[in-house]
């Protein structure tokens, strides 16, 4: 499988509990995002790397949230302490760099995350 | 702070139809905007993308329609059929950055 892989598929926690996300991008691509969804809304931006480099982290990433992608290859998302608001779809995409990348932003299928 | 919208938020219709979306966007500085189709249980896969240097990109049967000036593009879907059932997202962004801004998404369902 070439794709964007993400485990586990679903997850679900109790709340004050910390939860780890991981994704496998497509292995040439060298820039990799996290969006959160929820339902009815569309993907939100949480954080992107290029390489092993977080270069940028949006608002919505509060502190409780950390993303690694340690040698630039797969990537983490942990959230510590969940809340119940913390209960959505995460997806992560890969790309190339520049107009590459966009025109081959390639998501997975997600990891939905239920907390109770 | 909603910078892309998206309009109807559902639809339905006919096999054979055209299923026309919406969306306006509010950041002059986009320059890049792409249409994703999601079905349930998967992640969002790239459609048909436009850049503002054209009104009009047609692949098969999807199209985009741009309007710079009104800042608004929509997707039209020709002959559509039951299997375009899903959900599509507007999107756009600014090139130099590469992160996607979504709309809230339409759910088109084509009638048989």
């Amino acid at each position: 499988d070439t794709g964007v892989s993400q485990d586990p598929r679903h997850k679900i926690t109790k709340r004050g509990q910390n939860v780890t996300f991981r994704c496998d991008p497509i292995s040439e691509h060298n820039r990799l995002y996290w969006y959160r969804q929820t339902l009815g809304q569309g993907p939100e931006f949480l954080t992107y790397f290029q390489n092993e480099a977080q270069l940028e982290k949006s608002r919505l990433l509060s502190d409780r949230f950390s993303a690694e992608r340690p040698k630039g290859s797969f990537s983490t998302l942990e959230i510590q302490r969940t809340e119940q608001g913390d209960s959505a779809m995460y997806l992560c995409a890969s790309s190339l760099n520049g107009d590459r990348g966009l025109y081959g932003y390639t998501f997975g299928s997600g990891t939905r995350l239920t907390v109770v | 702070q909603q910078q892309v919208k998206q309009s109807p938020q559902s639809l339905i219709v006919q096999k054979g139809g055209i299923s026309i979306i919406n969306c306006a966007y509010e950041n002059t500085a986009f320059d890049y905007f792409p249409w994703y189709q999601q079905f349930p249980g998967k992640g969002p896969a790239l459609l048909i993308a436009i850049r503002p240097d054209v009104s009009e990109k047609k692949e098969g049967r999807f199209t985009i329609s741009f309007n710079k000036s009104a800042k608004q593009f929509s997707l039209h879907i020709m002959d559509s059929q039951p299997g375009d059932s899903a959900t599509y997202f507007c999107a756009s962004s600014n090139s130099g950055y590469s992160t996607l801004t979504f709309g809230k998404g339409t759910m088109l369902l084509v009638s048989p």
